[in-house]
């Protein structure tokens, strides 16, 4: 089975833009979660969706926003970027969001 | 509010000796309790849950809830051990995962 997949690896952009990242759960996984990692404030949840509706959300301000399809497969978003936006994005996808979750290799965003 | 605290940012052992890797937690209600481990270059992965009771790779880890504790040990370390290791809680029902800060183990030959 293909792992969870995550594109772009790898995005620069500056303050002011806008960003997609796009996640690509495990086959048959319906529940996708996202994290933000930083060295300053390590792992911190996101939100969570299932069946293309959020379920659980972080403390996160409105410019951090996402979705579900009905492949499972998840985009988020954040608009206006910060300079403090840059971090390491993972997201993670399980069967029905109360099993193991299964990371990605992450999407690093540098904000210029 | 849901906290995991991980106290040591950095550890240190030989080869062969006792590994413990702390994580204590705040919650009131009853917590799930996880070790995940990113070895280099590879991704966050699950080591083992509290609800499964195994010992994965050589390590274990009990919870003891008057303690609010959840340590990870290992008797005899091997260098292929050295990884970030984190401390994650969720609350029943909830797919939302507190993570600690990290513990970088390095095992020394």
């Amino acid at each position: 089975k293909a792992g969870v997949t995550q594109t772009p690896r790898y995005l620069i952009k500056t303050r002011g833009q806008q960003v997609t990242l796009s996640c690509s759960p495990i086959s048959g996984h319906r529940s996708v979660s996202w994290y933000q990692q930083t060295p300053g404030q390590g792992l911190q949840f996101l939100f969570e969706y299932f069946s293309e509706t959020q379920r659980n959300k972080g403390n996160f301000p409105g410019r951090f926003s996402g979705r579900q399809f009905s492949n499972s497969r998840s985009e988020m978003n954040v608009s206006t970027l910060e300079l403090g936006d840059s971090a390491l994005y993972l997201c993670a996808s399980s069967l029905d969001g109360h099993n193991e979750q299964f990371f990605g290799p992450g999407t690093r965003l540098t904000v210029l | 509010a849901q906290r995991v605290t991980q106290p040591e940012k950095l550890l240190s052992v030989f080869k062969g000796a006792p590994v413990e890797l702390k994580c204590n937690y705040s919650y009131s209600g009853s917590p799930e309790l996880f070790w995940y481990v990113q070895y280099s270059r590879q991704r966050l992965q699950l080591l083992l849950r509290h609800i499964s009771r195994e010992s994965i790779k050589g390590f274990t880890a009990d919870l003891n809830k008057g303690e609010t504790s959840f340590h990870l040990k290992k008797p005899f370390a091997q260098e292929e051990d050295s990884a970030m290791y984190y401390c994650a809680l969720k609350r029943s029902g909830s797919e939302k995962l507190v993570f600690g800060k990290g513990t970088k183990l390095t095992v020394n030959p």
